[in-house]
């Protein structure tokens, strides 16, 4: 069974700090995707990566950076030098490929607070 | 960039009551999903269509819920008799081939349902 754990229900962090949301899947397929998205207090949902299974590069965007670790089976992001912008729920997700319609199970997600 | 729409942003129903969300989902999409998301909790998949026809469900989505691409370009979630705990957020999402595309699945914005 597919399963997205997000053990960090909520972080708070003054700005400027770096901040890692944990995330670790579950899956029996081979071929997976992997997502983060960012929901800020409007609610509707950012989509920020999508990551497959083979590719296991680290990845940066600006002050956001991806570590990706088929081992462990995590997908952890990093928010550098943190602003008080970043203050949303983030939620960690996956794919799996044999699905045919490529349904995606979200975690529970992190509540980020970035303190001014 | 082409967005997937969702209409109305709000929407305030009896318990009891039938309701339609609708959505349009982004022109050459072939694949479309119906999310729910109750306050403060996460994502969960309700639905994927494709091909005019349901390709999955979840155990959410059972005889209350249907879904309907009735003019080839709005996709709706209809509850026919709407319960107080099916007060959240639903979000449409739409994606080109599915599993094999490089494209994720586009999100709308979401109606917040609110079950009197």
């Amino acid at each position: 069974a597919q399963k997205v754990t997000q053990a960090q229900t909520e972080i708070s962090v003054v700005e400027k700090e770096d901040v890692t949301l944990d995330c670790v899947y579950e899956t029996r397929d081979t071929t997976y995707y992997l997502f983060w998205y960012k929901q800020p207090p409007s609610g509707e949902l950012v989509f920020l990566i999508r990551r497959n299974s083979f590719d296991e590069q680290n990845e940066i965007s600006g002050r956001y950076s991806w570590n990706f670790q088929k081992s462990t089976s995590s997908f952890n992001f990093t928010i550098t030098a943190s602003q008080v912008v970043d203050s949303a729920v983030y939620f960690c997700a996956l794919s799996e490929a044999m699905n045919r319609d490529d349904k995606i199970i979200f975690g529970k997600g992190t509540r980020l607070h970035i303190l001014p | 960039e082409p967005e997937v729409t969702q209409t109305p942003s709000h929407q305030v129903t009896q318990m009891g009551q039938e309701v339609i969300l609708r959505c349009v989902p982004i022109s050459n999409h072939l694949y479309f999903y119906w999310y729910r998301q109750i306050l403060g909790q996460k994502v969960e998949f309700l639905v994927s269509f494709y091909n005019n026809e349901i390709s999955e469900k979840s155990e959410i989505f059972d005889d209350q819920f249907s879904v309907e691409r009735p003019d080839g370009s709005n996709f709706t979630l209809k509850i026919r008799s709407t319960k107080l705990e099916d007060s959240a957020m639903y979000f449409c999402a739409s994606s080109e081939l599915g599993s094999y595309s490089n494209q994720p699945q586009h999100f709308g914005d979401g109606t917040r349902l609110s079950i009197l």
